[in-house]
């Protein structure tokens, strides 16, 4: 059975700091890793979409790799800006065309 | 951009009371699916449909049901809504997967419906 875990669960970093949120799986059978973001109260905003094929994707600040066979995803955000204070999620998508989810790292960058 | 529309914000009712939570996504995505959200426990997954009419368990399904009649529209229903079913709800959609574009689809959500039974 597949099991997301993210760490850390909470992170605060001062403003401008280059910061990594870790996502590790445990079956490496996936299909494809979605990093999103969910602002309190909110749904949820995909950022990048790794297919497993591939090693990373970029949009932005935001920079995302990907490694399979050790079953770990890491999503890299450079220049923090308190805007990007949110709960990040990482979900792998598979076979079962089920998305199952990670727990979260909650964000916040401090003015 | 694919748009997933979730009718309601917001949504106060009884218990006992019948509630529809409705799903609208406008870029003939094949599948859809609801989850739950509760603190602690994270997203979970309660129904799927993968086409008009097709609808699989997910999680946790008990207390719920769902209705996709039409491609476009996805909707869950609680026949009865007791407190335990206090939640936020999203919906999400996505192109159906197919061989050799296994990869190339990502999940898009709805902004959600916080659900309150009191």
């Amino acid at each position: 059975k597949q099991e997301v875990t993210q760490i850390p669960a909470a992170l605060s970093v001062p403003e401008g700091e280059n910061l990594v949120l870790n996502c590790s799986f445990t079956d490496s059978a996936i299909y494809n890793l979605q990093w999103f973001r969910q602002d309190p109260g909110k749904g949820l905003t995909s950022l990048l979409l790794i297919q497993s094929s591939q090693r990373e994707q970029t949009s932005g600040r935001l920079n995302a790799s990907l490694d399979k066979s050790s079953g770990r995803s890491t999503l890299y955000i450079a220049a923090s800006q308190p805007g990007d204070s949110a709960t990040y999620l990482c979900a792998v998508g598979g076979a079962t065309n089920k998305l199952i989810f990670g727990t979260g790292t909650l964000l916040a960058v401090q003015p | 951009d694919v748009k997933v529309t979730q009718s309601s914000r917001y949504l106060v009712k009884r218990t006992g009371e019948k509630v529809f939570l409705e799903c609208v996504q406008d870029m003939d995505h094949e599948n859809m699916f609801w989850y739950r959200q509760d603190p602690g426990l994270g997203l979970r997954l309660i129904y799927f449909s993968y086409d008009v009419k097709m609808k699989e368990k997910g999680d946790i399904p008990e207390g719920y049901s769902v209705s996709r009649e039409k491609k476009e529209r996805f909707s869950l229903i609680l026949e009865s809504a007791s407190t335990n079913q206090t939640s936020m709800y999203l919906c999400a959609s996505r192109r159906h997967l197919k061989k050799g574009n296994d990869g190339n689809y990502g999940y898009t959500f709805g902004s959600g419906t916080r659900l309150t039974v009191v």
